[in-house]
């Protein structure tokens, strides 16, 4: 398996652009997750998806931020409109759910993104 | 999910066993430890979990005193490529699936 894809690997946009992230999840995996990290924050969790459907995204911070899973093997985050306090690396996540004992995440390669 | 505590940072000797602590006073009986590393940037990636018994795989061992309330993640044969952010995380099985990474342990590995 080719493992979590993401993509853009970096994004760089002026500020008010809309910015898509893109990820494909490991194939059999029916939990998706999508985290950010920074210097200031480390590493949060924004939202996750159960089976496409989104479970909590208590961790989205502002209305500007959105995510769809509309396949199990697709999922996007947007942020509409960008702001240079988006800057960070955005990482998405899959793992197995109910019925296996570890649970593991595996991480993609992340996106780098830069709002000027 | 319970809180947990890392020292900020730690060095090992490349070839020596790096022994990494975690604390987790307040954790749950149905209350898992696992640990993650994130070599500089990569994505985090799973290293190991248990719930009472010490565990053992082809990366590391985990180590879990007999009250759970710390654990010590142990490399073996550490090599400069074990040189990583190293997160402990306590979560309940069950619930969602989600982690809470905190701050993590910088390990440097010396040549």
């Amino acid at each position: 398996d080719a493992g979590v894809i993401q993509s853009p690997r970096h994004e760089v946009t002026e500020m008010g652009q809309e910015v898509t992230l893109r990820c494909k999840p490991i194939s059999g995996h029916d939990y998706l997750f999508w985290y950010r990290q920074t210097m200031m924050r480390g590493l949060e969790l924004l939202i996750y998806f159960n089976n496409n459907v989104p479970i909590d995204d208590s961790g989205m911070p502002e209305d500007r931020f959105s995510a769809k899973m509309p396949n199990a093997s697709f999922s996007t985050l947007k942020i509409q409109p960008s702001e240079p306090r988006d800057s960070a690396v955005y990482f998405c996540a899959s793992s197995f759910g109910s019925g296996h004992s570890s649970y593991e995440q595996y991480f993609g390669p992340g996106t780098r993104l830069t709002v000027t | 999910d319970a809180k947990t505590t890392q020292p900020p940072s730690m060095d090992c000797a490349e070839g020596r066993a790096a022994n990494l602590p975690c604390n987790h006073s307040t954790i749950s009986g149905n209350e898992y430890v696992y640990w993650y590393r994130q070599i500089h940037s990569q994505g985090p990636q799973y290293i190991i979990h248990g719930l009472k018994n010490n565990e053992t795989n082809e990366m590391a061992s985990l180590i879990i005193t007999e009250d759970r309330k710390s654990s010590t993640l142990i490399l073996p044969h550490a090599t400069l490529r074990d040189t990583a952010v190293y997160y402990c995380i306590v979560r309940v099985a069950h619930t969602g699936n989600q982690f809470y990474f905190g701050t993590g342990t910088s390990l440097t590995v010396i040549p």
